[in-house]
């Protein structure tokens, strides 16, 4: 059963604009994290925000920010001001207490346009 | 600190030959996974340790796919023998035991072509 799933395989968005990038999880533990990460053309993984399954904050670094909705089990990526160098593949990933994998999404392709 | 570190950075192979992929996980983590990515069928979990112990291979391809993890500084991935159906980037990636929030430090990844 697919765990995570990303909707949009790709998007476009204006320079300086805001972004929502789509992720949906299934699961049935209680204590989990749930995590994106961006890869540019470079083919480098790069960790961005992480979110707590007990946290009732959102999180956010910097620019990104993760619209956490439990109940619905959705764990969305906004990017505020997009720039240039944001145009890149973003995975949604969840790790689940037991077992301790990381379960990745099919990514999302963002193309920022000038 | 250094990162996960991978070896080589590319490797182009001709069809039959043995295909050997090593990682240096971050200092001090418990886990370590072997990931590849293709465009067909995007990231893919290929095994994981845990304390050097091969937790879960279900995502081990066939037999000409074997891992392991001789200590807590060192993994390799082999391929023998290898097949073009096989080129795709080879991510090796760490992270800490623990709470579910410990995330997971990627190395710059393989990239195989198998010709």
């Amino acid at each position: 059963a697919q765990k995570i799933t990303q909707t949009q395989p790709g998007m476009f968005v204006q320079e300086k604009e805001a972004v929502t990038l789509d992720c949906t999880y299934d699961t049935s533990d209680q204590s989990y994290g749930l995590f994106w990460y961006k890869q540019p053309s470079s083919g480098e993984m790069i960790f961005l925000i992480y979110q707590g399954s007990y946290d009732e904050q959102n999180a956010t670094e910097g620019r990104y920010s993760l619209n956490f909705q439990k109940a619905r089990k959705s764990a969305n990526l906004v990017i505020s001001a997009s720039q240039l160098g944001d145009s890149a593949m973003y995975f949604c990933a969840m790790r689940e207490a037991y077992g301790q994998n990381f379960v990745f999404g099919p990514g999302t392709r963002l193309s920022v346009l000038p | 600190d250094a990162g996960v570190i991978q070896s080589p950075r590319h490797e182009v192979t001709e069809m039959g030959q043995e295909v050997t992929l090593r990682c240096k996980p971050i200092s001090g983590h418990d886990y370590l996974f072997w990931y590849r990515q293709t465009m067909m069928r995007g990231l893919e979990l290929l095994i994981y340790f845990n304390n050097n112990v091969p937790i879960d291979d279900s995502g081990m391809p066939e037999d000409r796919f074997s891992a392991k993890m001789p200590n807590a500084s060192f993994s390799t991935l082999k391929i023998q023998p290898s097949e073009p159906r096989d080129s795709a980037v080879y991510f090796c990636a760490s992270s800490r035991q623990g709470a579910s929030g410990n995330t997971i430090y990627f190395g710059e990844g393989s990239w195989l072509t198998v010709v």
